[in-house]
């Protein structure tokens, strides 16, 4: 079973600026098969990018993901006051089994 | 637009059964795969099964094996999820999720329906 890592746990910013989420795989995850969702309190999460670095329909382009391998991130490179919540990558591995992070927080400093 | 809808929420007793719907709008139901996740009180996110778009292959999580299944009627645009034997660590909201086809994603999300499993 991948598990996946994801850093920091919280992270304390203010709106307008850059912040770089890490998501860390225990084994080599097909970048087809990485996602990140968006989830606010009270809401269901809400896909933010497939294919680790393809935006959803709709997801402004203030968002983007990369990366390869075991290592990968989403960066949003203006925090606007309706970005803080809590931030999940996902990964599809075979048997079928989908695994995500344990979420990095989003808070206002 | 996709809408998904969950229905069925509730509380149980420990060992009691409980069955989830999910109804579903806005796009080829039977194109495509569907799932169901949850998430327990206050922690992070956890598949629970899938069910291919013509119903013939489901798979789920370990922890859930021959307790859960995983269902659909494609006549109703409707996805199920029925429980049973329920214990106190499958309390958790539980949505509903169309597949994100090709990419093992979750593309839309329902808004949840809660599961309480207490005596």
């Amino acid at each position: 079973e991948i598990v996946l890592t994801q850093s920091p746990g919280t992270l304390s910013l203010s709106p307008g600026e850059r912040v770089t989420l890490s998501c860390r795989a225990s084994q080599s995850v097909s970048s087809t098969f990485l996602a990140w969702y968006q989830q606010k309190p009270g809401q269901a999460p809400r896909l933010l990018i497939h294919g680790a670095s393809t935006r959803a329909t709709g997801i402004p382009d203030r968002f983007s993901g990369s990366g390869s391998g075991t290592d990968f991130t989403l960066t949003i490179s203006r925090l606007e006051p309706e970005d803080f919540a809590v931030y999940y990558c996902q990964q599809y591995g075979n048997s079928p089994m989908y695994s995500f992070g344990q979420g990095t927080k989003l808070e206002l400093k | 637009q996709v809408q998904l809808v969950e229905s069925g929420g509730g509380v149980v007793q420990p060992g009691r059964s409980l069955r989830l719907s999910c109804a579903a709008s806005g796009f080829t139901f039977t194109t495509f795969a569907m799932h169901w996740v949850r998430q327990a009180p206050g922690k992070g996110l956890e598949w629970v099964a899938v069910i291919s778009g013509d119903g013939r292959d489901k798979y789920y999580t370990d922890s859930v094996k021959g307790r859960f299944t995983i269902s659909r009627d494609n006549s109703k645009n409707t996805l199920y999820l029925q429980m049973n034997n329920l214990r106190a660590e499958d309390t958790a909201v539980y949505y509903c999720a169309k597949d994100g086809s090709g990419y093992g994603s979750f593309e839309f999300w329902g808004q949840g329906a809660l599961v309480t499993v207490s005596s």
